[in-house]
């Protein structure tokens, strides 16, 4: 009974390298979901898929990419990190939108210095 | 477009005590409500959820939340607190077709 599973949990980047956040889910969820979690700032979401093949931006996309090629996996991409992407990342899942419960990863920290 | 503002950063609370956290939104139509709670280091969990039907809901770990649509509010709230309920509390909303919007998050300190 995974759920959400995210990797790695924790991890610390040098200014200009890229790192890929893991996410993968085994409910057949259709959508996804990748929120960024900063303090006294809530969670603000990044990308979302609604299935396989389709992804679009939410709030705060810049620096960041998606794919979506199957319907269980939704990596993150981060091409050059910077020290404003330091953050927790969540990734969730959800049956549909509206009045269904998203589940949620339990987050991977990442510090860019 | 929607939005949520929970106007109080951090709580704190004597254990037995009563709880309530606020949680105000805003949105044309009646929206989906949900309160979220964070645990340390974990990811989020639902507590309850509204769409319809009756205004007082109940959830998990003795959590309820009323809907005023007069006052835009969907506030929880817990009779007696427990202290394993230390915890940061997201109000979100959402409506069909639509995402998550998260508000800024409500953090309870329980004083023993």
């Amino acid at each position: 009974n995974a759920g959400v599973t995210q990797t790695p949990k924790f991890r610390i980047l040098k200014i200009g390298q890229s790192m890929t956040l893991q996410c993968t889910q085994d409910m057949n969820h259709n959508y996804m979901y990748w929120y960024r979690q900063d303090p006294g700032m809530g969670l603000k979401l990044i990308y979302y898929s609604v299935g396989a093949g389709i992804t679009d931006k939410g709030e705060v996309p810049n620096g960041y990419n998606v794919s979506r090629s199957t319907t269980e996996d939704f990596p993150l991409r981060l091409e050059l990190a910077a020290p404003s992407q330091t953050s927790v990342y969540f990734c969730a899942s959800s049956y549909a939108t509206g009045d269904t419960e998203a589940f949620f990863g339990q987050g991977t920290r990442l510090t860019v210095v | 477009a929607q939005s949520v503002t929970q106007p109080d950063i951090h709580i704190t609370v004597s254990e037995g005590a009563s709880l309530e956290l606020r949680c105000n939104y805003s949105y044309g139509a009646t929206p989906y409500l949900f309160w979220y709670v964070q645990s340390p280091g974990q990811g989020l969990q639902l507590l309850l959820k509204y769409f319809s039907g009756d205004t007082l809901v109940q959830g998990i770990k003795g959590f309820e939340a009323e809907f005023k649509r007069s006052q835009s509010s969907f506030n929880l709230r817990k009779p007696s607190v427990h202290w394993s309920d230390a915890a940061e509390y997201f109000c979100a909303v959402s409506t069909r077709g639509n995402k998550l919007v998260f508000g800024a998050g409500t953090i309870l300190r329980v004083k023993s």
